[in-house]
């Protein structure tokens, strides 16, 4: 079965810092692997995926993330903070090679990012 | 394009009542799944539809059903409403394809009194 672990449940960064909000997961085949991020009172927002190729793969208002294979880990990021990029980030899979996609998009429980100025 | 449509926003309900929710999917998105969010819990998955035809189905009790009609719309239900049923139920579409984003409604809050 696959699984997501989100190790943080709180991250507290200054403006201006890099960020990296963690993910690690766990699929018997290939993962595709996406990241949403979900402001106060709000449905989630597809941020970014990977699905195969460059293992960086860039996303909407400045973040990244890097898969690494090896380590199963799938670690979001930016370079320089924002204030209103403070929210709830969710990191999910699925796993590629389960058939003709009759598996779930399963999601970790959430890493809450806060910017502080 | 119009994003993932669910209603009602807000619902208040009392124990052992039913409910039904509503998602209307974005135009050409024929994949639908719903899942429940609670603070405790994070992001569980409910069911998916495709297609009018149930996918995969979450661990939940039977009090909890949906369906998907011929237009891609879904609807839920749950049945005889417990307290632990309070909730942020969300929606969310897309189209053919496992690699590909879904996009996610707004989400009804349920309270359960």
């Amino acid at each position: 079965a696959q699984s997501v672990a989100q190790p943080e449940d709180q991250v507290n960064v200054a403006e201006g810092n890099p960020l990296t909000v963690k993910c690690t997961y766990s699929v018997s085949g290939n993962p595709y692997l996406f990241w949403y991020v979900q402001y106060p009172n709000r449905g989630l927002q597809f941020l970014l995926k990977y699905i195969t190729g460059d293992n960086l793969v860039k996303g909407s208002y400045g973040f990244e993330a890097e898969f690494n294979k090896s380590q199963t880990s799938f670690h979001l990021k930016k370079p320089s903070a924002l204030v209103s990029d403070s929210a709830l980030y969710f990191c999910a899979v699925r796993d590629m090679n389960a058939g003709s996609g009759n598996t779930p998009l399963v999601f970790g429980k959430g890493t809450r990012l806060s910017v502080i100025a | 394009k119009a994003g993932v449509t669910q209603t009602p926003r807000y619902l208040i309900k009392t124990r052992g009542q039913q409910v039904t929710l509503s998602c209307s999917p974005i135009s050409g998105h024929r994949s639908v799944s719903w899942y429940q969010q609670t603070p405790g819990q994070g992001l569980q998955f409910l069911f998916e539809y495709f297609s009018e035809t149930q996918r995969n189905k979450g661990n939940f009790p039977g009090r909890f059903s949906g369906r998907q009609f011929s237009n891609s719309r879904s609807e839920m239900n749950v049945s005889t409403l417990e307290l632990g049923d309070s909730a942020l139920y969300l929606c969310a579409s897309r189209n053919r394809g496992t690699y590909l984003e879904q996009y996610f409604g707004p989400g009804t809050r349920l309270t359960v009194t």
